[in-house]
């Protein structure tokens, strides 16, 4: 079963507009961390954001936010004001066994996102 | 600060030859990650390290994948013989974990790989 799960293979927004990057994940730890990493065209993979599982806040930052919805099991991406520099590749991530000094973040296969004018 | 270094950038090579893709972690970091990336798996991790010691190396495809961590400044990841079907973005990552951060992933630039 899929650990990650990103259903929009594509999407698309004009400038200055928001958008929603789905993300649902599926894991039975209780202490797990969800990320989001941006892939621009040149293919570095640029951390955007994080959430734990036991934040009571939705994490922000900048115009990035993460609408965390535990029950749901979904982390959705929230881009605000967008602009062309954010037309990437969108990835969601997750750690699970939060404790320990090392564990794997499991990827999703990503959403790409194109800014239109 | 410098990032997360591999090397090389890209690499050709021809079926049958040994590839060695190499990775300088952040200094300080504790775990080392290398991933690969293509358009049919996505990213898969391989292998990680933590404190220069394997963890989990389930994701290495098979037995013509090999991958080092001689100290906390240097990995390798080799692949011999090669073939086409390795063809892909192989990724390097590194990350300090501790309870108090978040221990998320710094990516090198990634190393593509073509195998003719």
């Amino acid at each position: 079963a899929q650990k990650i799960t990103q259903t929009q293979p594509g999407m698309f927004v004009q400038e200055k507009e928001a958008v929603t990057l789905d993300c649902t994940y599926d894991t039975s730890d209780q202490s797990y961390g969800l990320f989001w990493y941006k892939q621009p065209s040149s293919g570095e993979m640029i951390f955007l954001i994080y959430q734990g599982s036991y934040d009571e806040q939705n994490a922000t930052e900048g115009r990035y936010s993460l609408n965390f919805q535990k029950a749901r099991k979904s982390a959705n991406l929230v881009i605000s004001a967008s602009q062309l520099g954010d037309s990437a590749m969108y990835f969601c991530a997750m750690r699970e066994a939060f404790t320990g000094t090392a564990s794997k973040l499991t990827f999703g296969t990503g959403t790409r996102l194109q800014v239109t004018l | 600060d410098a990032g997360v270094i591999q090397s090389p950038r890209h690499e050709v090579t021809e079926m049958g030859q040994e590839v060695t893709l190499r990775c300088k972690p952040i200094s300080g970091h504790n775990s080392l990650f290398w991933y690969r990336q293509t358009m049919m798996r996505g990213l898969e991790l391989l292998i990680y390290f933590n404190n220069n010691v394997p963890i989990d190396d389930s994701g290495m495809p098979e037995d013509r994948f090999s991958a080092k961590m001689p100290n906390a400044s240097f990995s390798t990841l080799k692949i011999q013989p090669s073939e086409p079907r390795d063809s892909a973005v192989y990724f390097c990552a590194s990350s300090l974990r501790r309870q108090t951060n978040t221990g998320e992933l710094f990516f090198g630039e990634g190393s593509r790989l073509t195998v003719l």
